[in-house]
């Protein structure tokens, strides 16, 4: 069965304190990875896709890469804005995404 | 712009209701999805609509009843929902039928009494 899953669960980081969110997943055929951040209450944020093993994509202070079994969300020097859950979703090939858990962020001023 | 909007934000009702969820998208995007989310849970895949015809219905009750009107509408209408339907529901779409990026919406907050 195909799986994603993310680490931490939850990561508490003084504000400027550069970091990584992890997510591996089972290869199976990956067709696209997704990386969403989710403010309380409201929908995900589309934040990067990747397709292929050594792509990586950049905004702001986040950066990703993808490996050929995992994902890394780099932070660089966050801020307390950047405090959310970030969900890593696979596409294996069909119509569907394949969510991790999340890692829940919290920034400290 | 990447923008899907879903009415209402917010919304109660008892068991015996009947109300519909509405969602857009002027992307022209030719997929769209229903997801529902419990607190601290991933989204949880429910309805995919490809080209306008239901393609996926992850055995979701019949309680919950989806429609595709046209290729930017996709409404959800809901019959005797029980108390643990209470979620976010989200709505979805994407470009492509297969790997695309799927754009989500703010979501509508449900509870049911």
């Amino acid at each position: 069965e195909d799986q994603v899953t993310q680490s931490p669960e939850a990561l508490r980081l003084q504000e400027g304190e550069s970091s990584s969110l992890n997510c591996s997943y089972t290869v199976s055929g990956l067709r696209g990875l997704f990386w969403y951040r989710q403010d309380p209450g409201k929908g995900p944020e589309f934040l990067f896709t990747l397709y292929s093993a050594g792509e990586e994509k950049e905004k702001e202070r986040l950066k990703a890469t993808l490996t050929k079994k995992e994902s890394f969300l780099h932070i660089t020097a966050p801020k307390p804005e950047d405090s959310a859950t970030y969900l890593c979703a696979v596409n294996f090939g069909n119509e569907k995404l394949t969510f991790g858990t999340g890692t829940r962020l919290t920034i400290i001023p | 712009d990447t923008e899907v909007t879903q009415t209402p934000k917010h919304l109660v009702m008892g068991m015996t209701n009947k109300k519909s969820l509405k969602c857009e998208q002027h992307m022209g995007h030719r997929a769209m999805y229903w997801y529902k989310q419990k607190a601290k849970k991933p989204p949880e895949l429910m309805f995919v609509y490809s080209y306008e015809k239901l393609s996926i219905n992850e055995s979701v009750p019949s309680r919950f009843s989806p429609e595709c009107p046209n290729s930017s509408l996709l409404n959800l209408h809901l019959h005797a929902l029980q108390p643990e339907d209470s979620a976010l529901y989200l709505c979805a779409s994407s470009q492509e039928q297969w790997g695309g990026t799927q754009y989500f919406g703010p979501g509508t907050r449900l509870t049911v009494l």
